[in-house]
């Protein structure tokens, strides 16, 4: 298996763009995971899903973040409009129902300048 | 509420010489309890976890974790550290509850650095 998949690697937009970044998690995973990364909050979970249901998204900064996932192998979040101040690291990360450890993708560096 | 505590922001230690990044936590219950490794430029990637059993883990790399239960930590170590091990390391730990589902509570992070 390739790991988790996040495209892209890289994004920088400017403010008010909105901005998509996607997840391919790991075949046969029940949970999706979505974090985000930064020197001043270090790793918060935004939103979780399990067998392609949110969860728990109490994480989600505001209204301006959704996420959502069609089906088993894809998943997306969406910043629309974006700030400077959601410039960050998002990691997505899946795992299996009875092993409760979670495998991160390699995550996307958003910068909105 | 569950938490994870790491004291240390960064640990400094010799190579070959013996490390330990140090743990704690507070749950309601038993605990799941998880270390995972960050390289520069790179995703959380799996260390080792507790689930039951034997107090002392084994996992990936040579590192192993010992849980204690009365003082409620679990702390990373190895006997001999090496250069590769420079890393940002993170304790997590998930509640055994019903529903609780899979959402694990990190930990701040403990940079570690190995020097020769």
């Amino acid at each position: 298996d390739a790991g988790v998949i996040q495209s892209p690697r890289h994004e920088v937009t400017e403010m008010g763009q909105e901005v998509t970044l996607r997840c391919k998690p790991i075949s046969g995973h029940d949970y999706l995971f979505w974090y985000r990364q930064t020197m001043m909050r270090g790793l918060e979970l935004l939103i979780y899903f399990n067998n392609n249901v949110p969860i728990d998204d109490s994480g989600m900064p505001e209204d301006r973040f959704s996420a959502k996932m069609p089906n088993a192998s894809f998943s997306t979040l969406k910043i629309q409009p974006s700030e400077p101040r959601d410039s960050a690291v998002y990691f997505c990360a899946s795992g299996g129902r009875d092993s409760y450890e979670q495998y991160f993708g390699p995550g996307t560096r958003l910068t909105v300048t | 509420a569950q938490s994870v505590a790491q004291p240390e922001d960064q640990v400094n230690v010799a190579e070959g010489n013996p490390l330990t990044v140090k743990c704690t936590y507070s749950v309601s219950g038993n605990p799941y309890l998880f270390w995972y490794v960050q390289y520069p430029n790179r995703g959380l990637q799996f260390l080792l976890k507790y689930i039951t059993g034997d107090n002392l883990v084994k996992g990936s790399y040579g590192f192993e974790a010992e849980f204690n239960k009365s003082q409620t930590s679990f702390h990373l170590k190895k006997p001999s550290a090496l250069v590769s091990d420079s890393a940002l390391y993170f304790c997590a730990v998930l509640p055994i509850l019903t529903g609780g589902g899979n959402k694990l509570t990190f930990g701040t992070g403990t940079q570690l650095k190995v020097e020769l």
